[in-house]
Formats: C-alpha cells, structure tokens, sequence
C-alpha cells in the first residue's frame, strides 16, 4: 500500500519567508508525527498528533514554527520567517492506533522535505 | 552526554560477512527499542521493532536488547552490497503521552562486493 508522502520533496527559499510543509500519512493511521534531520543534530523529534491533536509539542524549537492536522490525516508544517539554520530535512512518520499488545506502534517515515533557506 | 551513543563509522566489510552494530543508551524509561535503514536522500525504513529484553530474528536480521546494560544491537548476516545504508537506532518510553523517538546518530554501512 501507499506510505508516508511528503510534499515538495525540496524547497529553496530565501531568508525571511514563509513556509509550508505537507504530510499525508498512511491510510488508517492515527498518529503523526514531524523530526527534523540535520547534519549537526541528527533526527530530532519536533511534535506528535493524534487524531487532530498535538498532546507533545515539546521539540518545536521557537515559536517560528507551528503544525495543524486536519481531518485526522493531512498535517502541515509551517516555518515562519526563515533563518539559515533552519536548512534541514523535515520527516513525517505516522503509526496504527495502540493496539492491547503494543501501546507504542511503530513509526513509519516518509522520504522528508529538503529545505534549504538562502 | 546524549541519551542515546552510537558508533558513526563508517564500517566496510566484504560481501558475506556478518555485521553488529551497537547503540548504548542511558534513560532507564525506555522500553520500546528500533532498528532503521536508510538510503541516501530516503527516509528511514523500519527493520526490526522490539520490546524490552530479548532477541528478535526476521530474515538475516537479529536484533539484541539488554536492559540491565542499556545496550542494544543489530546483526546482519550474509551482509549484501544493497545493505549499504545508514542504520539508525531509535527507542522510547513506554509513556504513552511520549512517543517521541529517540535516535542515534546513525552508523553507516559499506558492503563491498
């Protein structure tokens, strides 16, 4: 079946801008989540949904960035007013509802946004 | 200190071999333990998913928890030059208000044919 898709797959933006991040889960699957992944810091984790819920926010690094999930299934990532260090790859991953056997589903991840700010 | 260590590499056997690859880790919470691969300009693909202590074998994968060292690995055996990737390890809590992942810095892999 389909995976985690991503869109764009790159975005080249300048200092200063705005910008939006698309994440559509697996079908079915209740949980989303967005890392970032960078060269320095490796896969930081920045905020999980459930359903259209955000109960852990705690990565976001600043304010600058913000995320909404609609539906129980589409997310976005906002970044506002870019800065250099904000060039990263952004991943989304999203799991099954917990289950009676497992009440931490394992996470499967897109293929990431490649942002790079100028 | 980070909570989770692991060798960056990179680590080049011959096609064959038998590969291990280690995390250490220090937060005593975690219970949920993972091993993902992953391609340049890919995201990371699931291997192996595992609770708490014990071995898990799926193919020519075995994955290793021992909670009373805090250390985990993944095996490979008959190493293939397709396994050539980055392998991250990840865990988490068993908090279900926390499902935030926690990785390594990724070990990366080179099977030479």
């Amino acid at each position: 079946g389909a995976g985690v898709s991503q869109s764009p797959s790159n975005k080249v933006t300048e200092k200063g801008k705005d910008v939006e991040l698309r994440c559509d889960p697996i079908s079915g699957h209740t949980a989303l989540y967005w890392y970032r992944q960078s060269l320095g810091q490796g896969l930081e984790f920045l905020i999980y949904f459930q359903g259209n819920s955000a109960p852990d926010k705690s990565g976001l690094p600043s304010d600058r960035f913000s995320a909404e999930r609609t539906g129980g299934s589409v997310s976005t990532l906002t970044i506002q007013r870019t800065q250099q260090e904000d060039s990263a790859v952004y991943l989304c991953a999203s799991s099954h509802r917990d289950s009676e056997v497992y009440s931490n589903q394992p996470q499967h991840f897109g293929d990431g946004t490649r942002l790079s700010i100028l | 200190q980070k909570e989770v260590e692991q060798d960056p590499g990179p680590l080049s056997v011959p096609e064959g071999a038998i590969v291990s690859l280690n995390c250490t880790y220090s937060n005593s919470a975690f219970q949920y333990f993972m091993w993902y691969r992953q391609y340049s300009r890919k995201g990371p693909e699931l291997l192996m998913y595992t609770y708490s202590s014990g071995n898990k074998e799926d193919g020519r994968f075995t994955a290793q928890v021992d909670k009373s060292s805090k250390y985990i690995s993944l095996f490979i055996r008959d190493s293939q030059p397709s396994d050539s990737a980055t392998y991250l390890c990840a865990m988490s809590p068993m908090d279900t208000g926390r499902r935030a992942l926690t990785f390594g810095s990724g070990t990366r892999l080179q099977v030479q044919p």
